[in-house]
């Protein structure tokens, strides 16, 4: 069974400091490790994906994450956060099948 | 772009009544889903369907059925509401390959009390 782990529910940073959202996943062969993030009432929008190649991935409003396959890690970073970064995020990962398996989500306050 | 389209977006439900949840997508994906999201436990998935005319289980599908009404269209059925799917219901749909980026509508948000 895949699984994936969001060890921190809340993150708070100064706004204009590092911002790090951690995940870590369990999963049969290559993982498709993805980012989501959930404004208050919305949806979800999609961030970045890990599926193959560099382990560093960018992706929308500034952020980026790192694939560490011996970690079993795909942490979410952005160098500078800003307070609209206020939201919920959400790691998910795919094995070979159909199903997204999605962790219970981190909430980030960036405090100004 | 309207992308995945849910409705409705609010509905509040008396126990043991039925509705339906409708879901459309204008991006010509083969795949579409059923999730619903309940604090502290992130999304998990209802029901799915890989292609028109085919729907598959998730991981909680019991006190539900799906209808693949056409490539565009994913209802979700509750045919006796309970207390227990007081949720947010997130329809998504993708392309096929698990590569792929899955997108999401704005929500529905269902009490049933």
């Amino acid at each position: 069974a895949q699984s994936v782990a969001q060890p921190e529910d809340q993150v708070n940073v100064a706004e204009g400091n590092p911002l790090t959202v951690k995940c870590t996943y369990s999963v049969s062969g290559n993982p498709y490790l993805f980012w989501y993030v959930q404004y208050p009432n919305r949806g979800l929008q999609f961030l970045l994906k890990y599926i193959t190649g560099d382990n560093l991935v960018k992706g929308s409003y500034g952020f980026e994450a790192e694939f560490n396959k011996s970690q079993t890690s795909f942490h979410l970073k952005k160098p500078s956060a800003l307070v609209s970064d206020s939201a919920l995020y959400f790691c998910a990962v795919r094995g070979g099948d159909y199903k997204l398996s999605f962790g219970a989500g981190t909430t980030v306050t960036v405090r100004a | 772009n309207a992308g995945v389209t849910q409705t409705p977006k609010f509905q509040v439900l008396k126990t043991g009544q039925s509705m339906t949840l409708q879901c459309a997508q204008d991006m010509n994906h083969n795949s579409m889903y059923w999730y619903r999201q309940d604090p502290g436990m992130g999304l998990r998935l209802i029901y799915y369907s890989a292609s028109e005319g085919t729907t598959d289980k998730g991981e909680v599908p019991n006190g539900y059925n799906v209808s693949r009404l056409n490539k565009r269209e994913f209802s979700l059925r509750l045919e006796s509401a309970a207390p227990s799917q007081t949720s947010v219901y997130f329809c998504a749909s993708q392309t096929g390959g698990s590569g792929n980026t899955i997108y999401f509508g704005e929500g529905s948000w269902l009490t049933v009390v």
